[in-house]
């Protein structure tokens, strides 16, 4: 098994951009997480999904969208890259509530 | 605010000692849990405990939850440079998004040679 794999590793946008950050899964698990990571912040939810077809916002939902059509990907729009959105971004997946994360590598991506 | 709140911030031993970190956390939890983070890497789970449990022991990892102090520690015995990593406490509320984890802010440790 894969596990959980991210694409791309870097990237660098400009403001006001767009991009699609990319989360697959080999697990058959139910359950997908956006976080992102900043200094001192620990990791914040973004958007999670806990079924195909199924999507919601968490902490800190605005500037990105979500959609999961399949089980195995859960991918995270960026609409109008901000300098805010700066940051390291994990997926993860779990096979259900209560259950342990599974995370990917990350993708670190930079706004100027 | 944050659920979880880790304890020390930093925290730097010398090979072959013990590191105790510390997590508080606010609301009622089913369980929780700790990740360990290596530099430029995902979360790496360590060890999950629920709520109706005291103690759990994985390998030379110890932790301990105490409901009634909302608090939890895990201990690292006989510490190696390989255990050079932040670590991250997890509470899964039932009160947080979708039963998801509300991360702290992690402790960083560091073991010498």
């Amino acid at each position: 098994n894969a596990g959980v794999t991210q694409t791309p590793k870097f990237q660098v946008l400009k403001t006001g951009q767009s991009m699609t950050l990319q989360c697959a899964q080999d697990m058959n698990h139910e359950y997908m997480s956006w976080y992102r990571q900043d200094p001192g912040m620990g990791l914040r939810l973004i958007h999670y999904s806990v079924g195909a077809g199924i999507t919601d916002q968490g902490e800190v939902p605005n500037g990105y969208n979500v959609s999961r059509s399949t089980t195995e990907d859960f991918p995270l729009r960026l609409l109008s890259a901000a300098p805010s959105q700066t940051s390291v971004y994990f997926c993860a997946s779990r096979f259900g509530a209560g259950n342990e994360q599974y995370f990917g590598p990350g993708t670190r991506l930079t706004v100027t | 605010s944050q659920q979880g709140e880790e304890d020390p911030q930093a925290l730097s031993i010398q090979e072959g000692e013990n590191a105790t970190m510390n997590c508080s956390y606010k609301t009622s939890i089913n369980n929780l849990q700790w990740y360990r983070q290596n530099s430029g890497r995902g979360l790496v789970h360590l060890i999950l405990i629920r709520s109706n449990e005291r103690e759990k022991h994985s390998g030379r990892l110890r932790v301990t939850l105490d409901t009634s102090k909302k608090s939890s520690s895990l201990l690292i015995t006989a510490s190696r440079a390989a255990d050079t990593a932040s670590y991250f406490c997890a509470t899964d509320s039932p009160y947080a998004y979708g039963q998801n984890f509300v991360f702290g802010p992690g402790t960083r440790l560091s073991v010498l040679p």
